[in-house]
């Protein structure tokens, strides 16, 4: 079993859409959770991270975490063209918090 | 600029030269960490070091690959006679001491082998 389980896409949503994005996980040592957004041919950009259980947001972001469930996810409001990218998730935790665990990436494209 | 700086962002080598990747992290920032991203496939963890020091290796080969982040100057990632199988994205981060989930990364380096 992968440690980080990412539906890789592609997802494709009209401007101004809700989108979703998700993550399960395997090890119940990870305590730290991010999303990155990552352009084609570029370096990850650190969206948000969250330590516990919960929503976390920023702007049209939201990251929801549920531990229990050891499930992830990523909301982006009233989306942009812009926001076309890779999404990733990651984990932190267990023996090293330098070590981030990254899922395969989800590709978004949001068409006008 | 402030962020993270990789360079060369492009490296071409053929079979069995040297690759030498290097990174300065962002100000203020005393952790550095490699990752590579082969094609098709996600960011994988390679070592995590702090100036003069190396925390965590275990994603790094055990062949070919090194890592170093000396007193002065950049960190850099060395790869000894590079294969065509080490054709990837190989990506810095850096964060403070504190704060080592918290990884902003650069740009990358690109790195062909022929």
């Amino acid at each position: 079993q992968k440690e980080v389980e990412q539906d890789p896409g592609p997802l494709s949503v009209p401007e101004g859409a809700i989108v979703s994005l998700n993550c399960t996980y395997s090890n119940s040592a990870f305590q730290y959770f991010m999303w990155y957004r990552q352009y084609s041919r570029k370096g990850p950009e650190l969206l948000m991270y969250t330590y516990s259980s919960g929503n976390k947001e920023d702007g049209r972001f939201t990251a929801q975490v549920d531990k229990s469930s050891k499930y992830i996810s990523l909301f982006i409001r009233d989306s942009q063209p812009s926001d076309s990218a890779t999404y990733l998730c990651a984990w932190a935790g267990g023996t090293s918090y330098g070590k981030l665990t990254f899922g395969q990436g989800t590709i978004l494209t949001v068409h006008p | 600029n402030a962020g993270v700086m990789q360079n060369p962002r492009h490296l071409v080598r053929r079979r069995g030269q040297e690759a030498r990747l290097r990174c300065s992290p962002m100000k203020g920032h005393s952790h550095v960490y490699w990752y590579r991203q082969l094609p098709e496939e996600g960011l994988k963890f390679m070592v995590y070091l702090q100036k003069e020091n190396i925390i965590d290796e275990s994603g790094m080969p055990k062949e070919r690959f090194s890592a170093e982040f000396p007193k002065e100057g950049p960190s850099i990632l060395r790869i000894q006679q590079v294969v065509r199988g080490d054709s990837a994205a190989y990506f810095c981060a850096s964060s403070s001491s504190g704060t080592a989930y918290e990884q902003y990364f650069g740009p990358g380096t690109r790195l062909t082998v022929t």
